[in-house]
């Protein structure tokens, strides 16, 4: 069964860091991209950061940049970011995701986010 | 960045209705449009993904069509399983970005 199990979430202050990770299994990690999606609570889905199947290209969100760092280690199946200067609107529940690229009826590359984990419950309150 | 605008935000069904949410985006995305239901508490779950190719094991009565800059998210006869959130989310460019979502109540 394809699986992704978030951890490492939990309550912490205005300006801490908190790491989190996401492990694999059940399909080949080191082939997909990986993505963090983040959602407050009450409120819909925001993407926060991208990172390429062998880690060489990575993106953010506006509102993470230079606070956030994603990261993964394909040796453990194990995808992390790393949050730094934290503040009350990254209050969310965080979720990994596997991006899947498909071939569309025209030969074009497409792509979804086809695996999620459960997510991990970040609080940043004082 | 793309910017995807849900209606309606809300509606309230019956169980066997018809029910059509749409997507509109800031600009055209061809048909890099995938569609997620969430319900509370869980993880969203791939329905349709580049507009209207039905997600294996999802059932048939969901179906989406549209390219460009306006798309559909349909369900022919909602059951009561049904009942959950939907949003929609552009695979065209990065940021990736999600609609608002649009929550499907009993009426």
């Amino acid at each position: 069964e394809e699986q992704l199990v978030e951890s490492g979430g939990g309550l912490v202050q205005p300006g801490g860091s908190l790491r989190l990770s996401c492990a694999a299994s059940g399909f080949t990690f080191s082939t997909y991209w990986m993505h963090w999606v983040r959602q407050a609570p009450g409120k819909g889905l925001v993407w926060v950061s991208r990172i390429k199947s062998d880690g060489s290209s990575i993106s953010y969100a506006d509102s993470v940049k230079g606070r956030f760092t994603i990261s993964r280690d394909n040796a453990k199946n194990t995808l992390y970011v790393q949050m730094n200067s934290l503040r009350a609107e990254d209050t969310a529940v965080y979720y990994c995701a596997a991006e899947k690229y498909y071939y569309d009826s025209s030969g074009y590359l497409v792509s979804a986010f086809d695996i999620w984990g459960q997510g991990t419950m970040v609080t940043v309150s004082s | 960045d793309i910017q995807m605008t849900q209606s309606p935000s809300s509606l309230s069904a019956s169980v066997g209705d018809r029910v059509t949410i749409t997507c509109r985006t800031s600009q055209s995305i061809s048909s890099y449009l995938n569609w997620y239901q969430q319900k509370p508490g869980k993880a969203p779950k791939l329905l349709i993904y580049v507009a209207s190719s039905l997600e294996s094991g999802v059932p048939s009565r969901f179906s989406g069509s549209g390219s460009g800059t306006d798309f559909t998210l349909t369900i022919s006869s909602l059951q009561p399983e049904d009942f959950a959130t939907y949003y929609c989310q552009q695979s065209y460019s990065i940021p990736r970005t999600f609609g608002q979502g649009t929550k499907v109540e009993i009426k």
